[in-house]
Protein backbone atom coordinates (compact mmCIF):
# COMPACT_ATOMS: atom_id res chain seq x y z
CA UNK A 1 0.00 0.00 0.00
CA UNK A 2 1.73 3.41 -0.88
CA UNK A 3 2.12 5.86 1.85
CA UNK A 4 2.13 9.00 0.12
CA UNK A 5 1.34 9.26 -3.39
CA UNK A 6 1.59 11.81 -6.45
CA UNK A 7 0.00 11.89 -9.57
CA UNK A 8 1.39 12.45 -12.35
CA UNK A 9 4.79 10.82 -11.73
CA UNK A 10 6.21 13.13 -14.71
CA UNK A 11 4.40 16.04 -16.41
CA UNK A 12 5.86 18.00 -19.20
CA UNK A 13 4.24 20.87 -20.33
CA UNK A 14 4.23 24.77 -22.10
CA UNK A 15 5.10 27.90 -20.46
CA UNK A 16 2.23 29.86 -19.30
CA UNK A 17 0.09 26.60 -19.06
CA UNK A 18 -1.98 25.88 -16.10
CA UNK A 19 -1.41 22.17 -14.20
CA UNK A 20 -2.38 20.55 -10.89
CA UNK A 21 -0.56 18.16 -9.11
CA UNK A 22 -2.13 15.83 -6.49
CA UNK A 23 -1.23 14.30 -3.43
CA UNK A 24 -2.88 11.48 -1.09
CA UNK A 25 -1.59 10.64 1.87
CA UNK A 26 -3.69 6.95 3.66
CA UNK A 27 -1.56 7.74 6.77
CA UNK A 28 -3.71 9.23 8.95
CA UNK A 29 -1.61 12.08 9.07
CA UNK A 30 -2.98 15.80 9.81
CA UNK A 31 -0.14 17.90 8.64
CA UNK A 32 0.85 17.80 5.19
CA UNK A 33 3.35 19.47 2.92
CA UNK A 34 4.27 20.42 -0.18
CA UNK A 35 8.67 20.81 -0.89
CA UNK A 36 10.33 21.73 -4.06
CA UNK A 37 13.67 19.86 -5.01
CA UNK A 38 15.26 22.03 -7.85
CA UNK A 39 18.12 21.01 -10.31
CA UNK A 40 21.28 20.81 -7.76
CA UNK A 41 18.78 18.89 -5.39
CA UNK A 42 18.36 21.27 -3.05
CA UNK A 43 15.00 20.80 -1.52
CA UNK A 44 13.04 23.58 -0.20
CA UNK A 45 9.11 24.17 1.55
CA UNK A 46 6.51 25.75 0.24
CA UNK A 47 3.54 24.99 1.96
CA UNK A 48 2.48 23.10 4.74
CA UNK A 49 -1.32 22.43 5.80
CA UNK A 50 -2.74 21.45 9.45
CA UNK A 51 -6.06 19.68 9.13
CA UNK A 52 -7.26 21.58 6.00
CA UNK A 53 -5.59 25.18 7.91
CA UNK A 54 -2.33 26.84 5.49
CA UNK A 55 0.18 26.85 8.20
CA UNK A 56 3.10 27.90 5.93
CA UNK A 57 3.49 29.62 3.15
CA UNK A 58 7.07 30.02 1.61
CA UNK A 59 7.97 33.30 -0.62
CA UNK A 60 6.20 30.97 -3.23
CA UNK A 61 5.08 33.40 -6.19
CA UNK A 62 1.17 34.03 -6.15
CA UNK A 63 0.85 31.38 -9.25
CA UNK A 64 1.08 28.26 -6.69
CA UNK A 65 -1.74 27.86 -5.38
CA UNK A 66 -2.28 24.93 -2.58
CA UNK A 67 -5.71 23.13 -1.87
CA UNK A 68 -6.89 20.89 0.67
CA UNK A 69 -10.07 19.41 0.32
CA UNK A 70 -9.75 17.18 3.34
CA UNK A 71 -7.08 15.99 5.89
CA UNK A 72 -6.05 13.14 2.98
CA UNK A 73 -5.48 15.42 0.39
CA UNK A 74 -3.54 18.29 -0.73
CA UNK A 75 -3.17 19.49 -4.38
CA UNK A 76 -0.56 21.85 -5.90
CA UNK A 77 -1.77 24.45 -9.44
CA UNK A 78 0.19 26.27 -10.97
CA UNK A 79 -1.10 29.23 -12.92
CA UNK A 80 1.29 30.32 -16.39
CA UNK A 81 4.28 28.31 -15.55
CA UNK A 82 7.72 29.49 -16.05
CA UNK A 83 10.72 27.41 -17.10
CA UNK A 84 12.25 28.47 -13.86
CA UNK A 85 9.58 26.13 -12.59
CA UNK A 86 10.75 23.06 -13.45
CA UNK A 87 11.69 20.71 -10.41
CA UNK A 88 10.58 17.82 -8.98
CA UNK A 89 7.63 18.54 -6.42
CA UNK A 90 7.40 16.10 -3.41
CA UNK A 91 4.45 16.29 -0.98
CA UNK A 92 4.72 14.60 2.43
CA UNK A 93 3.46 14.38 5.57
CA UNK A 94 3.80 13.88 9.11
CA UNK A 95 1.51 13.06 12.34
CA UNK A 96 2.02 15.74 15.45
CA UNK A 97 1.00 14.41 18.77
CA UNK A 98 -0.05 17.16 21.82
CA UNK A 99 0.52 19.97 19.55
CA UNK A 100 4.72 18.90 19.15
CA UNK A 101 6.50 17.33 16.17
CA UNK A 102 7.33 14.27 17.28
CA UNK A 103 7.13 12.08 14.07
CA UNK A 104 9.20 12.09 10.59
CA UNK A 105 7.89 13.23 7.46
CA UNK A 106 6.86 10.59 4.88
CA UNK A 107 7.36 11.63 1.61
CA UNK A 108 5.80 10.76 -1.86
CA UNK A 109 7.66 9.86 -4.87
CA UNK A 110 7.64 13.43 -6.33
CA UNK A 111 6.15 14.94 -9.77
CA UNK A 112 9.17 16.02 -12.35
CA UNK A 113 7.83 19.12 -13.95
CA UNK A 114 9.77 20.03 -16.91
CA UNK A 115 8.41 23.49 -18.50
CA UNK A 116 9.63 23.71 -22.30
CA UNK B 1 15.40 30.44 11.59
CA UNK B 2 17.20 27.30 11.01
CA UNK B 3 19.81 26.46 8.57
CA UNK B 4 21.44 23.51 8.25
CA UNK B 5 24.99 22.81 6.73
CA UNK B 6 26.67 19.62 5.55
CA UNK B 7 30.14 20.33 4.30
CA UNK B 8 30.95 17.35 1.94
CA UNK B 9 28.94 18.17 -1.61
CA UNK B 10 30.35 14.85 -2.89
CA UNK B 11 31.92 12.06 -1.37
CA UNK B 12 33.66 8.59 -3.34
CA UNK B 13 34.56 5.63 -1.52
CA UNK B 14 35.30 2.70 -2.20
CA UNK B 15 33.20 -0.62 -1.14
CA UNK B 16 34.32 -1.50 2.34
CA UNK B 17 35.37 2.17 2.97
CA UNK B 18 33.99 3.45 6.20
CA UNK B 19 31.68 6.89 6.03
CA UNK B 20 31.25 9.58 8.08
CA UNK B 21 28.69 12.91 6.80
CA UNK B 22 28.86 16.08 8.32
CA UNK B 23 25.92 18.03 9.44
CA UNK B 24 25.74 21.13 11.44
CA UNK B 25 23.04 23.09 12.40
CA UNK B 26 21.69 26.73 13.67
CA UNK B 27 18.63 26.69 15.65
CA UNK B 28 17.94 28.65 19.07
CA UNK B 29 15.15 25.93 19.93
CA UNK B 30 14.70 22.20 20.79
CA UNK B 31 15.05 20.58 17.67
CA UNK B 32 14.60 16.98 15.80
CA UNK B 33 17.26 15.77 13.52
CA UNK B 34 16.89 13.36 10.68
CA UNK B 35 19.11 11.89 7.76
CA UNK B 36 17.09 10.98 4.76
CA UNK B 37 18.31 9.28 1.53
CA UNK B 38 17.54 9.62 -2.06
CA UNK B 39 18.31 6.83 -4.51
CA UNK B 40 18.83 7.50 -8.01
CA UNK B 41 15.57 8.84 -9.11
CA UNK B 42 13.26 7.85 -5.97
CA UNK B 43 11.90 9.60 -3.95
CA UNK B 44 13.19 10.76 -0.35
CA UNK B 45 13.53 7.44 2.86
CA UNK B 46 14.19 8.14 6.20
CA UNK B 47 17.61 6.41 7.38
CA UNK B 48 17.37 7.35 10.59
CA UNK B 49 16.00 10.25 13.57
CA UNK B 50 17.12 11.89 16.59
CA UNK B 51 13.60 13.37 19.12
CA UNK B 52 15.80 13.00 22.28
CA UNK B 53 17.13 10.58 24.73
CA UNK B 54 20.23 8.64 23.36
CA UNK B 55 22.53 10.58 21.33
CA UNK B 56 24.12 7.92 19.65
CA UNK B 57 21.00 6.59 17.11
CA UNK B 58 21.00 3.66 14.74
CA UNK B 59 18.94 3.63 11.43
CA UNK B 60 18.22 1.36 8.47
CA UNK B 61 21.16 -0.50 6.43
CA UNK B 62 23.74 0.12 9.10
CA UNK B 63 23.63 3.85 9.32
CA UNK B 64 24.03 5.57 12.52
CA UNK B 65 24.40 9.00 13.69
CA UNK B 66 25.16 11.25 16.55
CA UNK B 67 23.64 14.02 18.60
CA UNK B 68 26.47 16.40 19.97
CA UNK B 69 24.61 19.33 21.16
CA UNK B 70 27.15 21.19 22.14
CA UNK B 71 28.36 21.44 18.69
CA UNK B 72 25.35 21.30 17.00
CA UNK B 73 26.22 18.36 14.64
CA UNK B 74 24.18 15.27 13.52
CA UNK B 75 27.25 13.43 11.73
CA UNK B 76 26.11 10.15 9.60
CA UNK B 77 28.09 7.52 9.96
CA UNK B 78 28.51 4.00 8.67
CA UNK B 79 31.50 1.04 8.72
CA UNK B 80 31.75 -0.43 5.68
CA UNK B 81 29.88 0.94 2.21
CA UNK B 82 28.47 -1.27 -0.10
CA UNK B 83 28.20 -0.01 -3.58
CA UNK B 84 24.18 -0.05 -2.99
CA UNK B 85 24.51 3.10 -1.19
CA UNK B 86 25.31 5.02 -3.78
CA UNK B 87 22.56 7.83 -3.27
CA UNK B 88 21.90 11.38 -2.23
CA UNK B 89 22.00 12.33 1.30
CA UNK B 90 20.03 14.73 3.20
CA UNK B 91 20.69 16.02 7.06
CA UNK B 92 17.13 17.84 8.04
CA UNK B 93 15.55 19.71 11.06
CA UNK B 94 12.66 20.73 12.63
CA UNK B 95 11.26 22.56 15.53
CA UNK B 96 9.80 20.38 18.54
CA UNK B 97 7.04 23.38 18.42
CA UNK B 98 5.69 25.97 16.36
CA UNK B 99 7.12 25.51 12.42
CA UNK B 100 6.79 22.06 11.47
CA UNK B 101 8.81 22.03 7.58
CA UNK B 102 12.26 20.24 7.61
CA UNK B 103 14.86 22.40 6.52
CA UNK B 104 17.44 20.63 4.46
CA UNK B 105 20.88 20.94 3.86
CA UNK B 106 22.45 20.90 0.78
CA UNK B 107 22.69 17.10 0.07
CA UNK B 108 25.94 14.92 0.11
CA UNK B 109 26.03 13.23 -2.97
CA UNK B 110 28.00 9.46 -1.94
CA UNK B 111 29.42 7.40 -4.96
CA UNK B 112 30.61 3.86 -4.03
CA UNK B 113 32.99 2.34 -5.95
CA UNK B 114 32.40 -1.77 -6.47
Amino acid sequence: DTAVSQTPKYLVTQMGNDKSIKCEQNLGHDTMYWYKQDSKKFLKIMFSYNNKELIINETVPNRFSPKSPDKAHLNLHINSLELGDSAVYFCASSKELAGEAYNEQFFGPGTRLTVL
Amino acid sequence: AQSVSQHNHHVILSEAASLELGCNYSYGGTVNLFWYVQYPGQHLQLLLKYFSGDPLVKGIKGFEAEFIKSKFSFNLRKPSVQWSDTAEYFCAVNARTGRRALTFGSGTRLQVQP
